[in-house]
């Protein structure tokens, strides 16, 4: 597609609940980055993925917490047993190859609600 | 560490007032880059401009303008003639040139025109 890809666009769980939130990059980008936004928050950094590699997980909040990115591509942010301090808008963002081109390019966001 | 900070939590204006944003940035880089997103009621993110820190030239790009000073370490953002659909909320934000170029972001600045 011709942008970043979130979905679902909302999420409502029940506390305790597994949630999966999926990310598609445009395409050729090799950097995917998922972020979270707290209503009324900036950017907080979860994790970075170059291909299929994580280097950098030291956003993920907990051990609830987990993402996997499969053929360079699409990309899965799980959170297991969710809690209602989970309940943000989750943002994925991509990035090309060329570091002379670092700029990230952001989905639309998936809005979590934990009940 | 790197660090942006946004001042101004909220601004309000009423249409055709100039308003500037005010960013200004932390970091121990010589070669860094500085960026502005706006985040629309939509909620995606929208890339409006990439500078590299040895580019000091101000930019113009219609109604929009930027201010690099690296003496006072600030990268300020001036809307001209505010328009309705300028509402949103503008962040700020700074890579290293180096590994992944980790993206820092301000906690943003919520711009409301009015009518």
């Amino acid at each position: 597609g011709a942008g970043v890809s979130q979905s679902p666009s909302n999420k409502v769980t029940e506390k305790g609940k597994d949630v999966e939130l999926r990310c598609d990059p445009i395409s050729g980008h090799t950097a995917l980055y998922w972020y979270r936004q707290s209503l009324g928050q900036g950017l907080e950094f979860l994790i970075y993925f170059q291909g299929n590699s994580a280097p950098d997980k030291s956003g993920l909040p907990s051990d609830r917490f987990s993402a996997e990115r499969t053929g360079g591509s699409v990309s899965t942010l799980t959170i297991q047993r969710t809690q209602q301090e989970d309940s943000a808008v989750y943002l994925c963002a991509s990035s090309s190859p060329d570091r002379l081109m670092n700029i990230q390019y952001f989905g639309a966001g998936t809005r979590l609600s934990v009940l | 560490a790197q660090k942006v900070t946004q001042a101004q939590t909220e601004i309000s204006v009423v249409e055709k007032e100039d308003v500037t944003l005010d960013c200004v940035y932390e970091t121990r880089d010589t070669t860094y880059y500085l960026f502005w997103y706006k985040q629309p009621p939509s909620g995606e993110l929208v890339f409006l401009i990439r500078r590299n820190s040895f580019d000091e030239q101000n930019e113009i790009s219609g109604r929009y303008s930027w201010n690099f000073q690296k003496s006072t370490s600030s990268f300020n953002f001036t809307i001209t003639a505010s328009q309705v659909v300028d509402s949103a909320v503008y962040f700020c934000a700074l890579s290293d040139s180096g590994g992944y170029q980790k993206v820092t972001f301000g906690t943003g600045t919520k711009l409301q025109v009015i009518p």
